[in-house]
């Protein structure tokens, strides 16, 4: 099946500082997800990018399509102690997804 | 609700039984799915419906596992003679126009002893 590799596998930060992770994939997709996973939680949704290329923000998460199609990367700005959780990629084919492994986010005060 | 609910929340078993995991989608969402995930993971599909077409069960791991959904609303995953290597959370999503944003419920945790 198809592999998603992200990177990295965890971080440890202090509040405040900025976060960036990524994800990698042998194969052309078209739409990229990034999603965030609390303990005992299902994951939601944070941002959904369609248009390689394309840089797409919520608050203070940011998104880029990379141009290949092949890879995207998230940034998180000012890390506060809420960001703390796992942070999957995911890709949609027919109109299923495939998650990469993770990235777990934690943060020190 | 407003939301995907599952349930049971946690349930715990022992080998050889069967088991039966719930999940109520969105009112109105038309797009169901079902995935695994294990300790440390990400999410595995296991099973897709849409509609009233057949469902998508290319990512069922084995024939002891199943899925319905009746009435396009409520869908029920059975495991029949469980194993320990079946010990996951399963995720139940939900979607409506766009299928790539999906709403996942909090997850039924199955422990197989």
């Amino acid at each position: 099946g198809q592999q998603l590799n992200q990177s990295p596998q965890s971080m440890f930060i202090q509040e405040g500082e900025d976060v960036s992770m990524n994800c990698t994939s042998s194969s052309i997709f078209n739409t990229w997800l990034w999603y965030k996973q609390d303990p005992g939680e299902g994951p939601v949704l944070l941002i959904a990018l369609y248009k390689a290329g394309e840089l797409t923000s919520n608050g203070r998460l940011t998104a880029q399509f990379g141009i290949t199609r092949k890879d995207s990367f998230l940034n998180i700005s000012a890390s506060i102690p809420s960001d703390v959780g796992i942070y999957f990629c995911a890709v949609s084919l027919a109109s299923k997804l495939t998650f990469g492994t993770g990235t777990r986010l934690q943060v020190t005060l | 609700g407003a939301g995907v609910s599952q349930s049971p929340s946690n349930k715990v078993t022992e080998k050889g039984k069967d088991v039966e995991l719930r999940c109520d989608p969105i009112s109105g969402h038309t797009a169901l799915y079902w995935y695994r995930q294990s300790l440390g993971q990400g999410l595995e599909f296991l099973i897709y419906f849409q509609g009233n077409s057949a469902p998508d069960k290319s990512g069922l791991p084995s024939d002891r596992f199943s899925a319905e959904r009746t009435g396009g609303s409520v869908s029920t995953l059975t495991i029949q003679r469980t194993q320990q290597e079946d010990s996951a959370v399963y995720l139940c999503a939900s979607t409506s126009t766009r299928p790539n944003e999906q709403f996942f419920g909090p997850g039924t945790r199955l422990t197989v002893l």
